[in-house]
Formats: C-alpha cells, structure tokens, sequence
C-alpha cells in the first residue's frame, strides 16, 4: 500500500528566509508524486508535479521539489519566502488502482510566516 | 473561466436530516472525487466516479451516496447513517487516462457541513 508521510505539523518562518517542506513516501513503484497548497477555507491548488525525467521539478509562485529515489523523498522548496506563502501544504503520491487515480494525501504542513 | 464550483460554502443542519452538496465542472473532465478533510488528517477519499452513470466506493463511504447523471455533476448526499458528518468537503475533477495517472486533480473550494 502506498502512503505518505509529512512529518512537520506546523512551521514557522520569517518573511525573507529559505523554506524546506519534508515528504517521503513509500511506494513499490515508480511514484507519481504532486504538491498542493490550500489557502484556510479554500479547496488545494496544484504547485508542482513530478512522474518522469529530471528529478529537479519546478512549480507556480517560485515552488520547486526534488525526488530521491534512494530517499523515497520529495521535499518542497522555496529559496525566499513571502507573507502570502502562509498555508498549508500536502504532498501526494498517486497511481493507478482498479482504472482510476488512487491519490494518497500526506496529513499537511501548516505553514506560519512572521514578518 | 473553467473550473468547480461547490454550493453552498457553509452548510448547517439538524443531526437526523440528510443533505446534499452540489459539485459542478467546466472542465470537461470525466473523472470526479469527493473528499473528506478533518484537521490533522489530510483528505479521504469518499467516493469517485470515471464515468456517467458510474461510480464507486472511495475509502470511507459509508453514510455517503452519490450519483452522477451528467458529465458536469457529481452531487454528495450526506445521509442520516453518518456518525460524524461535521468536515469539509472537497470536490475534485480530473482527465480520464486509462494510461497514466499522471494528470492532477482540480479542486472546488470546498463546503463547510456543519451538524449538530
């Protein structure tokens, strides 16, 4: 079975600062993995997605991930981030089970940005 | 513009009633979910159809029923046999691809149910 797990319930960081969101997976095969953002009180937002080639994938809003296999990773980036970043954050691994798409959400990070 | 739309935004009701949300895509997508998010645990999967006139079984159906009798509607009936209706739902809509998962799900903003 596939899961995903995101181990930061909430982070905070200050406006201006570098920002690492954690997600590993675990999946038999080749994932098919996404990151969303969801605004408080609004439905999710695809930021980036990734399912062949370069492991390097960027996003919307400055977003980029990288995969590692030998990790089972797929962390989010962000080199500066801005006030309006503050949400919430969910990877997803995806793939296909009796014809249609099997999405599997992590549990979300919260994130805070102070001024 | 293309997109989801859900109606209402908030939703309150008596415990005992049933309730319908409305869920409703320009996309032109086949595929359509319902989700469940509750604080702290990410969205389950309700239900999900492929097709017109179909649909299956998500992960947590029960005291859910859904239908799908046009290609732009996937409405989500919240039944009396729900022990713990009070969430938020989320609508999602997708390409079909019998090939590849690889397309991402469009989200609705969402309808806050409220019984009590």
């Amino acid at each position: 079975a596939q899961s995903v797990t995101q181990p930061d319930i909430h982070i905070t960081v200050s406006e201006g600062a570098s920002l690492e969101l954690r997600c590993n997976y675990s999946y038999g095969a080749t994932p098919y993995l996404f990151w969303y953002v969801q605004s408080p009180g609004q439905g999710l937002q695809l930021l980036l997605k990734y399912f062949s080639g370069d492991t390097l994938v960027q996003g919307i809003k400055g977003f980029e991930a990288e995969f590692k296999r030998s990790q089972s990773s797929f962390n989010l980036r962000k080199p500066s981030v801005h006030w309006s970043d503050a949400a919430e954050y969910f990877c997803a691994v995806v793939r296909y089970s009796g014809g249609y798409q099997k999405v599997t959400f992590g549990t979300g990070t919260k994130l805070q940005v102070i001024p | 513009d293309g997109g989801i739309t859900q109606s209402p935004k908030y939703l309150f009701r008596k415990e005992g009633q049933n309730v319908t949300l409305s869920c409703e895509q320009n996309l032109n997508h086949d595929a359509m979910y319902w989700y469940r998010q509750d604080p702290g645990q990410g969205l389950r999967l309700i239900y999900y159809s492929q097709i017109v006139n179909d649909f299956q079984k998500g992960d947590i159906a029960e005291g859910y029923s859904v239908s799908r009798e046009k290609k732009e509607s996937f409405p989500l009936t919240v039944t009396s046999a729900q022990k713990n209706p009070t969430a938020f739902y989320l609508c999602a809509s997708s390409v079909q691809d019998r090939l590849s998962p690889r397309y991402e799900q469009y989200f609705g903003p969402g309808t806050r149910l409220t019984v009590t």
